[in-house]
């Protein structure tokens, strides 16, 4: 089966930078999807992997690991609106279908 | 504007009806996706479509059914044989159900089985 691990909730200070961690034990992984996800909202796509390495999107960025199943979103100069929920998810096999991990809660404080 | 569309947003049934959950993308994508969300747990996969008249079990589809008789639309019934209804419904699509394609989300529907 497909595990897949991320802390349930981190707290950081408006400005700051916060890492958000993903580890993960599939068969057959594919890619790795971030999505953040607002409260009551639809999840909005925030970076994809497939290769090793950090992918740089602005104030967000994102790295894999595949050798070692591990997976971080980086987050910069973090502003009040940064607070939502991060979900974690890979693809394995063929196809498209994402599992997904229980997601991280951040809450940006003044 | 190209999008994808839920309604409603809210949606309350008595225990024993089915219910159906639409769900329409004009975005021009060939696979669509049900996903469910239960408080402290992932997205689950319900059902999935690649192509219009098919469809796939995803990893919960008991209780559910859907249909894909239009590119456009890929609605999802709830049915009473489901024994947890209550949940956040999240409709996706993607542009061919590639390996490395994204997938967008709909804005939901919250379902309340009183």
């Amino acid at each position: 089966g497909q595990n897949i691990d991320q802390p349930t909730e981190m707290t950081a200070t408006e400005g700051a930078i916060v890492q958000i961690n993903c580890t993960y034990q599939t068969s057959g992984f594919n890619g790795l999807f971030w999505y953040q996800q607002h409260a009551g909202e639809a999840p909005t796509f925030l970076s994809y992997n497939v290769l090793d390495g950090l992918e740089e999107k602005g104030r967000f960025s994102s790295f894999l690991s595949r050798s070692k199943g591990y997976s971080y979103l980086l987050l910069k100069e973090l502003q009040m609106k940064d607070s939502a929920s991060y979900l974690c998810a890979v693809t394995t096999g063929g196809g498209n279908k994402l599992t997904f991990g229980t997601g991280t809660q951040l809450k940006v404080e003044l | 504007d190209g999008g994808i569309t839920q309604s409603p947003k809210y949606l309350f049934r008595k225990e024993g009806q089915n219910v159906t959950l639409s769900c329409e993308q004009n975005l021009n994508h060939d696979a669509m996706y049900w996903y469910r969300q239960d408080p402290g747990q992932g997205l689950r996969l319900i059902y999935y479509s690649q192509i219009v008249n098919d469809f796939q079990k995803g990893d919960i589809a008991e209780g559910y059914s859907v249909s894909r008789e239009k590119k456009e639309s890929f609605p999802l019934t709830v049915t009473s044989a489901q024994k947890n209804p209550t949940a956040f419904y999240l409709c996706a699509s993607s542009p061919k159900g590639a390996v490395t394609d994204t997938q967008y989300f709909g804005p939901g529907t919250r379902l309340t089985v009183l």
